[in-house]
């Protein structure tokens, strides 16, 4: 089965920028989403396929995918984005998440 | 705008049923999005159990195929979750979630959650 790894923190600085990769075999052919989790709450969506914002998520958040790596970027990070993140691809008709990804804002 | 809601027992003994309702309110169960289940075991990641079309159709994750039934409800508009033979394992945060849905900027069908209940807490323990 298909698998994705992230790493299990990631630190960033207020008004700094944080990346938080998910590594899979030729991901960059797949889309990928991405979901912000904050403790005692449901996980919603902050990026899809790749690199599209849903509505109401700032412009801070982005993404990229290319090879065997897509990337959140979190620009200008605010305390507000101290969450844990995961990515998502639907591969051979499943949904797979990443691992996980803590983020401190310092 | 769609909401959905989760129910159902919060405290299931080991080795009976784990069953939950997921209440879909503000728009149509019978759109051609797919409703899945999601759990998170505490402190861990995101599981995704599996989906269900309108009519029935089903699509479940290998690892839980065995002991999972998804079914749904349209006059109630509504959709359940059935897992059997638990064990403290499934000790998990169930959420109910639009797994593929229709985006009006990309104009695209999106196989992602883009819409997820509150979650619900369910332990197994005698």
């Amino acid at each position: 089965s298909y698998e994705l790894t992230q790493p299990l923190s990631v630190s960033v600085a207020l008004g700094q920028t944080a990346r938080i990769t998910c590594g899979g075999n030729n991901i960059g052919s797949k889309s990928v989403h991405w979901y912000q989790q904050k403790p005692g709450q449901a996980p919603v969506l902050v990026i899809y396929r790749d690199s599209n914002r849903p509505s109401g998520i700032p412009d801070r958040f982005s993404g990229s995918n290319s090879g065997n790596t897509a990337t959140l970027t979190i620009s200008r990070a605010q305390a507000g984005d101290e969450a844990d993140y995961y990515c998502q691809v639907w591969d051979s008709s499943l949904y797979v998440f990443g691992t996980g990804t803590k983020v401190t804002v310092l | 705008q769609v909401q959905l809601q989760e129910s159902g027992p919060g405290l299931v003994k080991p080795s009976g049923t784990l069953s939950l309702t997921c209440a879909v309110s503000g728009g149509s169960i019978s759109s051609s999005s797919w409703w899945s289940w999601v759990r998170q075991p505490p402190g861990k990641g995101l599981e995704w159990i599996g989906e269900i079309y309108h009519s029935g159709s089903t699509s479940y994750n290998p690892s839980l195929e065995s002991r999972v039934t998804i079914s749904v409800d349209k006059s109630k508009i509504q959709f359940s979750l059935r897992l059997t033979s638990v064990t403290v394992a499934d000790t998990a945060v169930y959420y109910c979630a639009r797994g593929y849905y229709y985006d009006g900027i990309t104009y695209l069908w999106i196989r992602a959650f883009d819409i997820w209940g509150q979650g619900t807490m369910v332990t197994v323990s005698s």
